[in-house]
């Protein structure tokens, strides 16, 4: 099984500032097939499902602020919240679909400073 | 619009079984894979298993720990996705979510969730 491993697990930034999130793998989730990481940020907010913001490690997805943005390759990634607004407080998930099973970070939670 | 609606959660007794069903719409159904996640409470998100789409016969995969116990299964006549669990265990409680999967690269994928059924297992 593929682990994926968070850093920070908790992390309060300022309204207005950046918030950085890092998510490692314990094997490279880029396939050579088609040059792709398989790699997804998902966003959860209390009492609600899961939010995909972030597939192939990079596309945003439709409707999603750009002031998300996804980066890495391989088997390290980041999720990046430049300009943190109230509503972005959440745990942020990264997950991986290069294999079976499907396994996901441990979450990090994103609070107000 | 895509929408995904699970149903047939409740309490169920520990060794009982429960069968859930995740009615879909708006897509086309029998190109696309399918996925089920659950999530304990206070826990993150857990792959349960998928099936695949009819170019693949509807294939299964599952989480080690379901498999054996539970069967996903598809009636693409209907657009539904079915979780048999059997042999429940406490540690199956948790909202259960379906989801279109990434597998066979023909649908869009993670980006449509119902609002779960809540399974609760317990005496």
């Amino acid at each position: 099984d593929i682990v994926m491993t968070q850093s920070p697990d908790s992390l309060a930034v300022s309204l207005g500032e950046r918030a950085t999130i890092n998510c490692k793998s314990s094997q490279s989730v880029l396939h050579s097939s088609n040059n792709r990481d398989y790699l997804a940020w998902f966003q959860q907010k209390l009492g609600q499902p899961p939010k995909l913001l972030i597939y192939w490690a990079s596309t945003r997805e439709s409707g999603v602020p750009d002031r998300f943005s996804g980066s890495g390759s391989g088997t390290d990634f980041t999720l990046t919240i430049t300009n943190l607004q109230a509503d972005d407080v959440a745990v942020y998930y990264c997950q991986q679909y290069s294999s079976s099973p499907r396994t996901f970070g441990q979450g990090t939670k994103v609070e107000i400073k | 619009d895509v929408q995904l609606v699970e149903s047939g959660g409740g309490l169920v007794q520990p060794g009982r079984s429960l069968r859930l069903s995740c009615t879909t719409s708006g897509f086309a159904f029998g190109d696309c894979s399918m996925s089920w996640f659950r999530q304990a409470p206070g826990k993150g998100p857990e792959w349960v298993g998928l099936i695949k789409n009819k170019d693949y016969r509807g294939a299964t995969e599952y989480a080690a720990s379901v498999r054996g116990r539970f069967t996903i299964s598809r009636d693409d006549s209907k657009s539904i996705v079915y979780l048999q669990m059997n042999s429940l265990k406490t540690d199956d409680t948790g909202i259960y979510y379906c989801t279109r999967d990434e597998w066979g690269g023909l649908c869009g994928f993670y980006d449509y969730w119902g609002q779960g059924a809540m399974v609760t297992v317990s005496s």
